[in-house]
């Protein structure tokens, strides 16, 4: 199966930019889509290949992808976005849906 | 609106079964693939299953193949996992998902699977 590699934890201070990583073999030839889940909740899609942002995601959410590592930025980050943050891509040789292990996003 | 509404989760044994179900609203529902994912308690999101728009395409997680299946009735916008020869492993939150194109863009609340004696 295809891995994910995410750092367990980011902190931030407000104001600041997050920046969480996904790590996998040649990840920049997919298409990497990423979730924010609060404690509690469903998880939400933010960016969806690589980059682009579902209506409602506020702009300070961006994503880039290329080589062997995806990223999600949080600019001016807020309280609000502490909660734990995934990246799924799609294994076209397996028709698998894959997640990353999830990076736990503390605001200081 | 878009609305995923799991249920049928519970208390179940080890090597018992469960049939969960899937029922969506405010949208076309043969128009899309639907997953189902899981997350045991205090761990991250596990991909489960993938059923596509017509049902003639199932996937699933090497953890489940052979005990789980999914199945869809596009009469009813519902989708359904069966569960067998459950485990103590598999005690988790079920979530089902809409599939855009390979991102899930709608998720339900999720239905607790609770396996145990």
């Amino acid at each position: 199966s295809y891995v994910l590699t995410q750092p367990p934890s980011v902190s931030v201070a407000p104001g600041k930019t997050a920046t969480i990583t996904c790590g996998g073999n040649n990840i920049g030839s997919k298409g990497v889509h990423w979730y924010q889940q609060r404690p509690g909740q469903a998880p939400v899609l933010v960016i969806y290949y690589d980059r682009d942002r579902p209506s409602g995601i506020p702009e300070r959410f961006s994503g880039a992808n290329s080589g062997d590592t995806a990223t999600l930025n949080i600019s001016r980050v807020e309280v609000e976005d502490e909660a734990d943050y995934y990246c799924q891509v799609w294994d076209k040789t397996t028709d698998h849906r894959e997640f990353g292990g999830g990076t736990k996003l503390t605001v200081l | 609106e878009v609305q995923l509404l799991e249920s049928g989760g519970g208390l179940v044994q080890p090597g018992g079964s469960l049939r969960l179900s899937c029922a969506a609203s405010g949208f076309i529902f043969s128009d899309y693939n639907i997953n189902w994912v899981r997350q045991a308690p205090g761990k991250g999101l596990e991909w489960v299953s993938s059923i596509s728009n017509s049902g003639g395409a199932k996937y699933y997680a090497d953890s489940v193949k052979g005990r789980f299946t999914v199945s869809r009735d596009n009469s009813k916008n519902t989708v359904y996992l069966h569960l067998n020869s459950l485990r103590r492993e598999d005690t988790a939150l079920y979530f089902c998902a809409r599939e855009r194109t390979t991102e899930m863009d709608y998720w339900g609340q999720g239905t607790l699977v609770t396996v145990s004696s």
